[in-house]
């Protein structure tokens, strides 16, 4: 079982503030996608990452994907309220999910 | 369009109880799956379709029946509700179950917020 850890499972920062959350594994995934879920609503896909050391940027979030494709990270700069939400990776084409990090950026 | 529309919202289900929760989407995609979601666990795959006709199962399917019989509809049917049963189940789709499709990106359904009591 390919398992991915995500950390911290929590953060709450103030508006403006920069972050960084992770997703791990042991495993070699040939992508990784990265999408945000707010209350009472489904997962929305923010981006994939399919290529090793492959960096992409989505306005204020930075996402990279690790050389050895075992880990991602994704990077708030400038937080805001609007970002708050449950952050989930995804490996294996969406059939392995991590339990999330859940952000609150308070104003 | 409406995308991945999932019936009911809330259900609350007695032991033993049988139901069915409906996924239908209106995007001719190939590809529907069934999650739940719970606490501290993310999403859990319990059954896949690639296609009318054919299913198969995910990480938890036990407990759980699926048929397609259509492009647009993929129902998620509990035999006996159990409590463990409890929690939020997802629909999801995407053009195809190919590699590339399952790598760009799945449309959720909002939910089905489950409570067997």
């Amino acid at each position: 079982t390919q398992l991915l850890e995500q950390s911290p499972q929590f953060l709450s920062i103030q508006e403006g503030e920069n972050l960084t959350v992770y997703c791990n594994s042991s495993s070699v995934f040939s992508s990784l996608q990265w999408y945000r879920q707010e209350p009472g609503e489904g997962p929305v896909l923010l981006v994939t990452v399919v290529t090793g050391g492959e960096v992409k940027k989505l306005k204020r979030l930075t996402f990279q994907f690790g050389d050895a494709r075992k880990d991602s990270s994704l990077h708030i700069t400038a937080a805001q309220p609007g970002d708050t939400g449950l952050y989930l990776c995804a490996g294996e084409g969406g059939m392995r999910f991590g339990a999330g990090t859940r952000l609150t950026v308070k104003p | 369009n409406a995308g991945v529309t999932q019936t009911p919202k809330f259900q609350v289900l007695k032991t033993g109880q049988s139901m069915t929760l409906q996924c239908a989407q209106d995007m001719n995609h190939e590809y529907m799956s069934w999650y739940r979601q719970d606490p501290g666990m993310g999403l859990r795959l319990i059954h896949y379709s690639v296609g009318a006709g054919i299913t198969d199962q995910g990480e938890v399917p036990n407990g759980y029946n699926v048929s397609r019989s259509t492009t647009e509809d993929f129902p998620l049917r509990l035999l006996s509700a159990a409590p463990s049963q409890t929690s939020v189940y997802f629909c999801a789709s995407s053009v195809s179950g190919t590699a590339t499709s399952l790598n760009y990106g799945y449309t959720f359904g909002s939910g089905t917020r489950l409570t067997v009591v």
